[in-house]
């Protein structure tokens, strides 16, 4: 039971645009969100967070917002650039069990 | 500070063999979470350990263990290989603020080929 879902498994955006990418999740216990950028043959990278009680996280060009009435999660680059060009992926801590669940992963292509 | 550490990098096995994965955590950190990778399925995960006790499972078969030492050092063991277990493996470190896990960390991964 994928309780995050990326239903999105590849974008392609050009060079300076904006980049959205989108998480869905079914669980109303998480309490805390996160995204991670992956590149191939690297461990996943933490990006930027957000609990909960939020619904907007900014850390330079990535702001992450947060609506929990639709149960959605979104990744904001703007710009974008070339070097963002990797796989994202959307998790969440249940409050409860204390356990991250992540989602299959967006990938992304920045074309120059 | 140090990242997180696994080795060994890549290991190639064939069926029925085991095969034992290690993980260094973030300095500090105590709580050391294991996962699968997997083409188009994501980050699965396997178990978590805190404290030398395996705290959360995922659905994976008893094939699959772990433990964790007294320096939060953790270990991950596959028996019986199966072709299907091929996969990148992931460990990551998270401290402890009350009884949430924090953010976490993640390793480089073990890439694993069963043949």
């Amino acid at each position: 039971d994928q309780q995050v879902k990326q239903n999105s498994p590849s974008l392609s955006v050009q060079e300076g645009r904006i980049s959205i990418l989108n998480c869905d999740y079914t669980n109303s216990m998480f309490d805390y969100f996160l995204w991670y950028k992956k590149y191939p043959a690297e461990g996943p990278t933490f990006l930027i967070s957000i609990s909960s009680i939020k619904d907007k996280n900014e850390d330079g060009r990535f702001t992450v917002f947060l609506n929990k009435s639709a149960k959605h999660l979104s990744l904001h680059i703007v710009p974008s650039q070339p070097g963002d060009s990797a796989v994202y992926f959307c998790a969440a801590r249940r409050n409860t069990g204390n356990q991250f669940y992540f989602g299959t992963g967006t990938s992304l292509t920045v074309i120059p | 500070k140090a990242g997180v550490t696994q080795t060994p990098r890549y290991l190639i096995k064939t069926r029925g063999q085991q095969v034992t994965l290690s993980c260094s955590p973030i300095s500090g950190h105590r709580s050391v979470s294991w996962y699968q990778q997997t083409p188009g399925q994501g980050l699965q995960f396997l178990f978590e350990y805190f404290s030398e006790t395996q705290r959360n499972k995922g659905n994976f078969p008893g094939r699959f263990s772990g433990r964790q030492f007294s320096n939060s050092r953790s270990e991950m063991n596959v028996s019986t290989l199966e072709l299907g277990d091929s996969a990148l493996y992931l460990c990551a470190s998270s401290g402890i603020t009350g009884k949430y896990q924090e953010t976490q960390y993640f390793g480089p991964g073990t890439r694993l080929l069963v043949l």
